[in-house]
């Protein structure tokens, strides 16, 4: 499969505890995306990637949030000190260039509980 | 700020019938667009993009309209089949060159047999 692959598909934590989520675009695509999905509505954009440069970061991603991708390759995007609002699904697509089309993994769904 | 809406939340079709999902923008900046279709607990799928210098695409069963004028695109699905069940979002890039999605709460379209 060389679709954008994401692990875990399901995290469940309690409040306060600390969470990362991994992120494997497709080979040889430069710009990697982390959006957030809540039940019923659309994604929002967090962030994105250029290889390892970090361009955009959304006002949803409080200082809570972090997102890393140290070697253009994988991504990670740690959530500290969890709270129930953070339950969501939590996306990464990637795209080969500037304004190509993003293709979407298949998600982290986070349980805060 | 700048929203993208869908103007019916539910559709259904019968098996066989053609569809039409429909999504008015605000941004009028924008020159990206595209259709994704998400399936219960998947992330979403592309199925077509169209940027503003085109006022219609079409795919296997698949076309999207662009009415720039009055800011409204459109995806119609010929010949349904239950695998077209599914929620569908519209999403735009906000501004030309813009890499991040804006989505809408998406249209649940549901194929009758």
């Amino acid at each position: 499969d060389t679709g954008v692959s994401q692990d875990p598909r399901h995290k469940i934590t309690k409040r306060g505890q600390n969470v990362t989520f991994r992120c494997d675009p497709i080979s040889e695509h430069n710009r990697l995306y982390w959006y957030r999905q809540t039940l019923g509505q659309g994604p929002e954009f967090l962030t994105y990637f250029q290889n390892e440069a970090q361009l955009e970061k959304s006002r949803l991603l409080s200082d809570r949030f972090s997102a890393e991708r140290p070697k253009g390759s994988f991504s990670t995007l740690e959530i500290q000190r969890t709270e129930q609002g953070d339950s969501a699904m939590y996306l990464c697509a990637s795209s080969l260039d500037l304004l190509e089309t993003q293709y979407f993994g298949p998600g982290t769904r986070l349980l805060v509980l | 700020g700048e929203s993208v809406g869908l103007h019916l939340p539910t559709l259904s079709v019968q098996e066989g019938d053609n569809s039409i999902i429909n999504c008015a923008y605000s941004n009028s900046a924008s020159d990206y667009f595209i259709w994704y279709k998400q399936e219960s607990g998947k992330g979403p799928q592309f199925i077509i993009d169209i940027r503003s210098n085109m006022d219609k695409r079409q795919g296997q069963r698949v076309t999207v309209l662009l009415n720039k004028t009055v800011k409204h695109l459109s995806l119609q699905i010929a010949a349904t089949q239950p695998g077209d069940s599914a929620v569908y979002f519209c999403a735009e890039n906000g501004d030309f060159g813009n890499e991040k999605l804006t989505f809408g709460t998406g249209t649940r379209l549901t194929i009758i047999p």
